[in-house]
């Protein structure tokens, strides 16, 4: 067990649906990452925050919203969502930071595992 | 040309074989190097780091070619656990960014 939770595990919406996914932490870093994970492709990074503050964005659309309010908690609010949207989104936490410590390890948690109808 | 490739597999092979997996990156100015591993319906976890010099942790063994951009990951004796994907991961500019392979699917079989 990792000390990164998601919520919910699964969740299936329409695509006029708003929703939003929950990460939380329990390992006190300070970065916090958005990833999509589609069959057969590798993991696409969408968002981090390092130290409360988004230092990335990965031209991700804007009917994905990331929302930090504080180290430990992370959101990914969803609205009007496409059916190429499906997928495994996986929220990571690292002892990062915007001093370029890239040599931290990201754990990562459980996914929650999207489907948009 | 991807920022990070790996042959997808599967590589299916029985149990105490030997077996090694091939990536390259294409930026040459990265700087660390990681293979995660990821079970079925599992997230990733880190399996290891890449040092320059080769590093080895039980029987798994990695190794870095910054020349050739190639990073490699010999795992001896294998176990039926060891069946999951591979995931080569760099670390282009050492920030928090990480970038990762598509992954080399491993079965082993008895």
């Amino acid at each position: 067990e990792t000390g990164v939770t998601q919520t919910p595990r699964h969740l299936v919406m329409g695509m006029t649906n708003k929703k939003s996914l929950k990460c939380e932490q329990h390992l006190g870093h300070n970065a916090m990452y958005w990833y999509k994970q589609s069959a057969k492709k590798p993991l696409e990074l969408m968002f981090v925050y390092s130290l409360e503050e988004r230092v990335e964005n990965n031209s991700v659309p804007s009917r994905f919203s990331p929302e930090c309010p504080n180290s430990s908690h992370l959101f990914l609010h969803l609205h009007t969502l496409q059916p190429e949207d499906s997928a495994l989104y996986l929220c990571a936490s690292s002892q990062g930071g915007a001093g370029g410590q890239g040599n931290n390890e990201q754990f990562f948690g459980p996914g929650t595992r999207l489907t948009v109808l | 040309r991807k920022e990070v490739e790996q042959d997808p597999g599967p590589f299916n092979v029985p149990e105490g074989a030997t077996v090694a997996f091939n990536c390259t990156y294409s930026n040459s100015a990265s700087q660390s190097f990681f293979w995660y591993r990821q079970d079925c319906r599992k997230e990733p976890k880190l399996l290891m780091s890449v040092y320059s010099s080769g590093n080895e942790d039980g029987r798994f063994t990695a190794q870095l070619n910054r020349a050739s951009q190639y990073i490699s990951l010999l795992i001896r004796d294998s176990k039926l656990s060891d069946s999951a994907t591979y995931l080569c991961v760099v670390n282009p500019r050492n920030t928090d960014k990480l970038i990762f392979g598509t992954g080399t699917r491993l079965q082993v079989f008895p």
